[in-house]
């Protein structure tokens, strides 16, 4: 079946390491997302891809850095300059018209030890 | 700039009450409506959308929405609830040409016994 993975499902983060948060699609959808969910928040936009070798950023993109090598791949990275990471990441994708809802994977949880 | 409004971050029904979770959105043209369901630690599912047509929209599980264009709203609607309705719920809209999405804060809801 098709869809989006994620991994690692829990992750740890020391200070000042940064930590790569993958997600992978195999629906064959051009357009990707990386959210930022905290409580009563809802979701926060960090980065997003309409394309191979392209994005964008979100509303909260610092600290954060992307790359979208290959269409099914999405990879983000949180940096040490993200001061505040421990927080629920959900990568998303869409494929063809707008009309066509986003597909979510099962998400990261991210933790500072 | 677009935004959505979820009235009501908790809800609290009565297995076999009627559910009503509101959603209000600011859009200069008509958006791309959906919601989506989340539970505790997963990504978000599909439950329904509005992009044509008919304003009122079914979905899974017995959920259904009505969009009204005149009130700028989409009101997610059961007329019985579950116990396995318990979840967070959160409204969506996207605009056409454009594939980005904005999400609203989410309604927790509570299915008492």
């Amino acid at each position: 079946d098709g869809g989006i993975t994620q991994s690692p499902k829990y992750l740890f983060r020391k200070e000042g390491q940064n930590v790569t948060l993958s997600c992978e699609q195999n629906l064959n959808h051009d357009a990707m997302y990386w959210y930022r969910q905290d409580p009563g928040q809802g979701l926060r936009l960090i980065y997003y891809s309409q394309i191979v070798n392209d994005f964008q950023k979100g509303d909260i993109a610092e600290g954060y850095s992307v790359s979208r090598e290959k269409k099914e791949s999405f990879p983000l990275t949180v940096t040490s300059a993200q001061k505040n990471p421990t927080a629920f990441y959900l990568c998303a994708s869409v494929g063809g018209l707008t009309s066509q809802p986003q597909h979510f994977g099962d998400g990261t949880r991210l933790s500072i030890l | 700039a677009q935004s959505v409004t979820q009235l009501g971050s908790h809800v609290s029904v009565s297995e076999g009450a009627l559910v009503l979770l509101r959603c209000n959105y600011s859009s200069s043209v008509p958006p791309y409506l959906f919601w989506y369901v989340q539970y505790p630690n997963q990504g978000l599912q599909l439950l329904l959308k509005y992009t044509t047509g008919a304003t009122l929209v079914k979905g899974i599980n017995g959920f259904e929405a009505e969009f009204k264009k005149s009130e700028t709203s989409f009101h997610l609607t059961k007329p019985s609830a579950h116990m396995s309705d318990a979840a967070e719920y959160f409204c969506a809209v996207s605009l056409y040409n454009f594939n980005k999405f904005y999400f609203g804060s989410g309604t927790k809801l509570n299915v008492k016994p």
